[in-house]
């Protein structure tokens, strides 16, 4: 079945470090693959999205790319702030457009 | 910016009781969902819901579940004698559906914190 998986947390960095979160994804059929973000007491919001190969996804300085033969999305952003403290979840789209999500990823941003 | 919204944000009841967790999507969207996370694990999709019928559910959303669009703005689930299981965080969802529905974004909700006892 469809499945993503991504790297487990929590991800503690200073601020202005870089930040990688790996994301891999069965390859099955030709999915989205989306980033939502979800910040202390709120739902989850969309991140960003690629819908086809090679594509990339980006806002507010989060950057992911769409890499078929390695099926990864890995999120990452140049220099993280202490306001990026969240859990970001990976997804993809299956065969309808219902997300299938990872368990999260929380990053803990410290000044 | 128009949002989702959910409420209780949060919900306790006893073992067996019936819950009812309310959710108004965004206004001129035409897809529900339901998910639910258990602490600590992943978003579970539950249900969606276009049309004034579910289009698709998931294995979880048994006959303890439904769900109901009462009026033009709420979307319900109603989930029947519950079970200590069924703690979780409940997300609802609205999307546009005017998209390719396999790219199409999802607006979710802040959720609501249910505990069984």
């Amino acid at each position: 079945g469809n499945s993503v998986t991504q790297m487990e947390g929590p991800v503690t960095l200073s601020e202005e470090a870089f930040l990688t979160i790996n994301c891999t994804y069965t390859a099955t059929g030709y999915p989205s693959l989306f980033w939502y973000v979800q910040y202390p007491g709120e739902g989850l919001q969309l991140l960003l999205k690629a819908t086809k190969a090679d594509d990339k996804g980006s806002n507010k300085g989060f950057e992911a790319t769409y890499r078929k033969e390695t099926t990864s999305f890995h999120l990452e952003k140049g220099s993280v702030q202490v306001s990026d403290s969240a859990v970001y979840f990976c997804a993809r789209s299956g065969g309808s457009y219902i997300p299938t999500f990872g368990r999260g990823t929380s990053l803990i941003v410290h000044p | 910016e128009p949002e989702v919204t959910q409420t209780p944000s949060h919900q306790v009841t006893q073992m067996g009781q019936e819950v009812i967790l309310r959710c108004v999507p965004i206004s001129n969207h035409l897809y529900f969902y339901w998910y639910r996370q258990i602490l600590g694990q992943k978003v579970e999709f539950l249900v969606s819901f276009y049309n004034n019928e579910i289009s698709e559910k998931s294995e979880i959303f048994d006959d303890q579940f439904s769900v109901e669009r009462p009026d033009g703005s709420n979307f319900t689930l109603k989930i029947r004698s519950t079970k200590l299981e069924d703690s979780a965080m409940y997300f609802c969802a609205s999307s546009a559906g005017t998209s390719d529905p396999k790219g199409e974004t999802q607006y979710f909700g802040p959720g609501t914190r249910l505990l069984v006892l």
